[in-house]
């Protein structure tokens, strides 16, 4: 079975460019989470999708971030324009049903902005 | 919001040797996962406990969920070289469906 696949898996940006970052999650699962983690934390939930709806967003900065999972499938995150405190890994992960069971994460793609 | 703490944030440990990891949340939780991030790596999810006092054992690695629903524990015996790496508890609160991560507890072992 394939895993969540993610990309790119790095990018260098600098300040105030804007970046984007996609998510494939395994086939058939119907949330579709993304988690900041900045370096020696833990993953912070930005979104989470059920199907192609969204179900929390709490801690999405809305001013410049915007994520979509159009058709319920493969998921986009957007940032723009950036700032130097973005600098992270940004983790897709996905699960079958809702966040009651095990999560699934990608390889994660890491952010670097300068 | 609802917090969920982690102690200690770093464990060095002998090879051989056992320790425990402490997981806290500001909130009474419906569930409690742990998952595991090797250096350079994503997390992998270890284990899930549902119920009040639940004891699971997966080989060396011990957990438990407190009778309140708001702590739990992951006690590792004989630490080996591959038990390198972040350990996280991440709980979803009552009547939730966030699943929220404590800091994670980095361990090094000494060989």
């Amino acid at each position: 079975e394939a895993g969540v696949a993610q990309s790119p898996r790095y990018k260098i940006i600098e300040k105030r460019q804007s970046v984007a970052f996609w998510c494939n999650p395994i086939s058939g699962h119907a949330t579709l989470y993304w988690y900041q983690q900045i370096l020696g934390q833990g993953p912070k939930l930005l979104i989470q999708f059920q199907n192609n709806g969204v179900v929390d967003d709490s801690q999405l900065p809305k001013d410049r971030f915007s994520a979509e999972r159009l058709k319920g499938v493969d998921s986009t995150l957007k940032i723009q324009p950036a700032k130097l405190e973005d600098s992270a890994v940004y983790l897709c992960a996905s699960s079958p049903q809702g966040a009651v069971g095990e999560l699934f994460f990608g390889e994660g793609s890491r952010l670097t902005v300068l | 919001g609802q917090q969920v703490m982690q102690i200690p944030q770093y464990q060095h440990v002998q090879e051989g040797e056992d320790f425990t990891t402490y997981c806290n949340s500001s909130t009474t939780l419906s569930n409690i996962q742990w998952y595991k991030q090797r250096p350079g790596g994503h997390p992998v999810f270890l284990i899930q406990l549902v119920k009040s006092g639940e004891v699971k054992k997966q080989k060396r690695l011990t957990f438990q969920f407190g009778e309140a629903k708001k702590n739990s524990s992951l006690h590792i015996t004989a630490t080996q070289t591959t038990d390198v790496g972040t350990y996280f508890c991440a709980g979803i609160k009552a009547a939730g469906n966030k699943l929220t991560f404590g800091g994670g507890t980095r361990v090094l072992v000494k060989p």
